[in-house]
């Protein structure tokens, strides 16, 4: 079974500041995480993707998470905030060793304030 | 190409109708999908085809009927909805099953009156 928890459903930033969105997962297997993006009325965009290979991964438009196992977390961070970062963010789970089921976290909404 | 292209953008439809979702994608994936997602809420996982045959049904209600024609090409054919399946519909694709970041389309914005 696995499962994934995103602890915060809104967080508010201004631009230019540090962004974290904070996920928590729980699998039976080693799990591959990801996270995606979604801008209003569009569908979901890969950011990064952690497969047991480095722990601090980078994504695209500035992105990074770090898998912290002894944590069972995967929070996303961004070193500074931009207009266009305004989203809803989504943390993903699935787990190695044949297929299982993607799971999707409930989603955090990011607002960055100009 | 790394999209997945769905088309339409926008449906609406009645109770009555039969209309037909459509999704497209060159990248030589072999598992494509179906989600559902309602307003402020996760996706969920309606379908799965893998090698072009379905592999999982999430429950989904008859009036929804998943059509994998050959492996670029996913339909979702609609028969006699209901106003609680309006919903941004999700098509993606991966590589394979197991284990594989999932592209998106940009979804179909379904309303049914």
């Amino acid at each position: 079974a696995q499962s994934v928890t995103q602890l915060d459903s809104h967080v508010s930033v201004s631009e230019g500041t540090p962004v974290l969105l904070r996920c928590n997962y729980s699998s039976s297997y080693s799990p591959s995480l990801f996270w995606y993006v979604q801008h209003p009325n569009k569908g979901l965009q890969l950011l990064l993707k952690y497969t047991s290979a480095a722990t601090l991964v980078k994504g695209i438009n500035g992105f990074e998470a770090e898998f912290k196992k002894s944590e069972t977390s995967f929070h996303l961070t961004k070193p500074s905030a931009h207009m266009s970062d305004a989203a809803e963010y989504f943390c993903v789970v699935t787990a190695s060793g044949g297929y299982q089921k993607v799971t999707f976290g409930t989603g955090t909404k990011l607002q960055v304030i100009p | 190409d790394t999209e997945v292209t769905q088309t339409p953008k926008h449906l609406v439809m009645g109770m009555t109708n039969k209309k037909s979702l459509k999704c497209e994608q060159h990248m030589g994936h072999r598992a494509m999908y179906w989600y559902k997602q309602k307003a402020k809420k996760p996706p969920e996982l309606m379908f799965v085809y893998s090698y072009e045959k379905l592999s999982i049904n999430e429950s989904v209600p008859s009036r929804f009927s998943p059509e994998c024609p050959n492996s670029s090409l996913l339909n979702l054919h609609l028969h006699a909805l209901q106003p609680e399946d309006s919903a941004l519909y999700l098509c993606a694709s991966s590589a394979t099953r197991a284990n594989e970041k999932l592209f998106f389309g940009s979804g179909t914005q379904l309303s049914v009156l």
